[in-house]
């Protein structure tokens, strides 16, 4: 069974650098095919897709976040990573991991909220 | 990048009523390699996103095959066939043809 769970820093301030972490089982980010992706969702609005990072390292960004997203693996531990650089409100959102083989998302972690204030 | 557009963006139904809800594209979302990378997927209140069709017309696994998935290049349609109550939330299109990948704003399925 496929599981994923978020985790990150809660609320954060404008400027500063946000760090989430991916951690899942019933698989490996090892085998060829598998992706992880991270989309985020502002409260009441849509889904907005970050990042994906694939089996062999390969990896994909949303260029409206320009150059402030940088994903990662840790295919030992069984973990993903996505850090947001120069974070500010509009960052304010519930950042989702989701695990498929590229374009597919057929599983998706709780959310991990993120607030970012002053 | 490619604009999906949703219609309608609310849906009221009643239990066991017949339900479609169209995605259309900017642009057409058939790849150079053959397949047409366009998903549904069902977003609960207070849940998180499930997949429920891939690539057009491909009923995820443990999926009701009350739902079904049709369309080609720009135009696709979700049909759910026979409301049930767990199927009421947020539906959303999703390309990942293009880079980068986007949604559609959402239907929302409401009880009548």
């Amino acid at each position: 069974q496929v599981t994923l769970k978020e985790s990150g820093p809660g609320i954060l301030q404008p400027s500063q650098t946000l760090s989430l972490t991916c951690s899942f089982s019933g698989f490996s980010l090892s085998t060829s095919g598998i992706c992880v992706s991270w989309i985020r969702q502002p409260s009441g609005k849509g889904l907005e897709w970050l990042a994906t990072i694939c089996w062999e390292d390969s990896k994909g960004y949303n260029p409206s976040l320009k150059n402030r997203l940088t994903i990662s693996k840790d295919t030992s531990n069984n973990q993903a990573f996505l850090k947001i650089t120069s974070v500010d409100t509009a960052d304010t959102a519930i950042y989702y991991c989701a695990h498929g083989p590229w374009g597919v998302m057929d599983a998706w972690g709780q959310g991990a909220s993120v607030t970012v204030s002053s | 990048d490619v604009v999906l557009t949703q219609t309608p963006p609310t849906l009221s139904a009643t239990i066991g009523q017949s339900v479609s809800i169209s995605c259309r594209s900017s642009q057409s979302l058939l790849d150079s390699d053959g397949d047409t990378y366009l998903n549904w997927l069902l977003q609960r209140p207070g849940q998180s996103p499930q997949l429920l069709i891939y690539s057009v017309s491909n009923l995820e696994s443990g999926v009701p095959n009350r739902f079904s998935g049709s369309g080609s290049e720009t135009d696709f349609t979700l049909k759910i066939s026979g409301v049930e109550a767990e199927d009421l939330g947020v539906y959303y299109c999703m390309q990942a043809t293009h880079a980068p990948y986007t949604f559609g704003a959402g239907t929302k399925l409401e009880l009548k």
